[in-house]
C-alpha cells in the first residue's frame, strides 16, 4: 500500500460526459501528480501540483483540468469524453519539488471506460 | 522528445533463475527509477539511481545507473513466482528551463513471466 488513495476505482460513462477522478496523496507529500496509462501510450503524464499550485504540465488535453485543494487532495476533470480517453488515469506523490521528488509513489489508479 | 527503450519486451523465465532487463536513451538522464506494476495496480517503486555508476539493491533486485547516463539495469536473482509482473524504467527528462516540473517519462516495459 503506497498511502495514495484515488477514488473511484472504476468509472464507465458515455461520450460527451464529464467525470471527476479524486485523489488523495501520502500523509505528508506536497505534490501530487496525473498520469495517463494506456496500450497505445503507455504511462504518459499529465500534470503536476505542488502545494496547491500548478507546477507543470504534459500532454494533458484542454478538456481536461486537474486542481489540487488546501488539504493537498486533488482532482482531474475529464469532460467531453470520447472513446480514446478510455485509459487508467494514476494519481501519485511525492515530498515536494527536490530532486528526491522524483520518487514518486502511485495509487491504485481509476480505470475509466467512456462507450 | 526524450525516450526510454527497454529491452527484453519479455521475458519468460524459470523459477529461480537470474533476470536482466535494461533501458536505454539517446538523450542523458540524472535520474533513473525503476518501477514494478502486477495486474490492477499501480507501479510500485522499486529503486531509485542518483550518479552515474551507482548501484543499488533492493533485496534480489539490483539495478545500476549507467556510466554514459543513457542506460540503466536491472537484475532481479533467483526469481520466484511473485515476481510476475511488468517492470517500467522511469527518469526526468532533461529540463534546462525548469518547465517540467518533476515530470517523469517511462519506457514501455517488460513483461516478466515465471514458471514454477
Amino acid at each position: 500500500d503506497s498511502g495514495v488513495t484515488q477514488t473511484p476505482k472504476h468509472l464507465i460513462t458515455a461520450t460527451g460526459q464529464r467525470v471527476t477522478l479524486r485523489c488523495s496523496p501520502r500523509s505528508g507529500d506536497l505534490s501530487v501528480y496525473w498520469y495517463q496509462q494506456s496500450l497505445d501510450q503507455g504511462l504518459q503524464f499529465l500534470i503536476q501540483y505542488y502545494n496547491g499550485e500548478e507546477r507543470a504540465k504534459g500532454n494533458i488535453l484542454e478538456r481536461f483540468s486537474a486542481q489540487q485543494f488546501p488539504d493537498l487532495h486533488s482532482e482531474l476533470n475529464l469532460s467531453s469524453l470520447e472513446l480514446g480517453d478510455s485509459a487508467l488515469y494514476f494519481c501519485a506523490s511525492s515530498v515536494g519539488v527536490g530532486g528526491s521528488s522524483y520518487e514518486q509513489y502511485f495509487g491504485p489508479g481509476t480505470r475509466l471506460t467512456v462507450t | 522528445g526524450q525516450q526510454l527503450n527497454q529491452s527484453p519486451q519479455s521475458m519468460f523465465i524459470q523459477e529461480g533463475e537470474d533476470v536482466s532487463m535494461n533501458c536505454t536513451s539517446s538523450s542523458i538522464f540524472n535520474t533513473w527509477l525503476w518501477y514494478k506494476q502486477e495486474p490492477g495496480e499501480g507501479p510500485v517503486l522499486l529503486i531509485a539511481l542518483y550518479k552515474a555508476g551507482e548501484l543499488t539493491s533492493n533485496g534480489r533486485l539490483t539495478a545500476q545507473f549507467g556510466i554514459t547516463r543513457k542506460d540503466s539495469f536491472l537484475n532481479i536473482s533467483a526469481s520466484i513466482p511473485s515476481d510476475v509482473g511488468i517492470y517500467f524504467c522511469a527518469g526526468p527528462p532533461d529540463d534546462v528551463h525548469r518547465q517540467y516540473g518533476n515530470k517523469l517519462v517511462f519506457g514501455a516495459g517488460t513483461i516478466l513471466r515465471v514458471k514454477s
